[in-house]
């Protein structure tokens, strides 16, 4: 399973935006980019997905390099609602979507 | 209540007992999954299921047992328990056609 590097921390102030960077440099060309956030206390949620293109929703946007090796997450208005721990994760399509978490990158939020 | 539901949300058991840990969904989800999330660290996945009758290994599947009879429900069975299974349990599910998973609130397992 390709593996995915982010730090383990950041710390951004409240609605500020808030780039946090993901490096995968051997995701392969069946790989989807996958973010999710575990807010404390609760299981993980769904943020956003790509796989070439950049992508928004209304959670998001995800950055993804031209040669696909490495992404960024953007929170464009950060609030405090969104301290959490986010998941890069790659995803195969061949293999029932099962997810393989790294470690994540811990947000903190200032008032 | 519609979603997915874990049961119990907290546990404690002894080392040696057998424990089942029940997960239940509402979408009629295909895909169901297991996770375990240790102090500190990511989820790592115990077992997935693709649709009822058919399931698979992840990356940490020793001391586990599921079963899928039924669509919507997936248990894990921890069939004699151990301290090292003290963990927080996170099911979750997917429908075929989708790319996002929902978790369940989770379970919290001490194995004393």
């Amino acid at each position: 399973d390709a593996k995915t590097t982010q730090p383990n921390s950041m710390e951004s102030n409240e609605e500020e935006p808030v780039h946090l960077p993901c490096n995968h440099s051997t995701i392969s060309g069946t790989d989807y980019i996958h973010w999710y956030r575990q807010l404390p206390s609760q299981g993980p949620e769904y943020v956003i997905h790509g796989l070439t293109s950049n992508v928004n929703n209304r959670m998001a946007s995800l950055a993804i390099a031209e040669d696909r090796k490495s992404s960024t997450l953007i929170l464009h208005r950060a609030t405090l609602r969104d301290a959490a721990v986010y998941y890069c994760i790659l995803r195969d399509n061949n293999q029932g979507g099962k997810l393989i978490f790294g470690q994540g990158t811990e947000l903190s939020v200032k008032p | 209540d519609a979603g997915i539901t874990q049961s119990p949300r907290y546990k404690i058991t002894e080392t040696g007992r057998q424990v089942t840990l029940m997960c239940h969904q509402t979408w009629s989800h295909s895909y169901m999954f297991w996770y375990r999330q240790d102090l500190g660290h990511g989820l790592r996945l115990i077992y997935y299921s693709a649709a009822a009758d058919i399931t698979d290994k992840g990356e940490v599947p020793d001391g586990y047992v599921v079963s899928r009879s039924k669509t919507e429900n997936f248990p894990l069975t921890l069939e004699s328990a151990t301290r090292s299974q003290t963990s927080v349990y996170f099911c979750a599910s997917r429908g075929g056609g989708s790319y996002e998973q929902y978790f369940g609130p989770g379970t919290r397992l001490t194995v004393t």
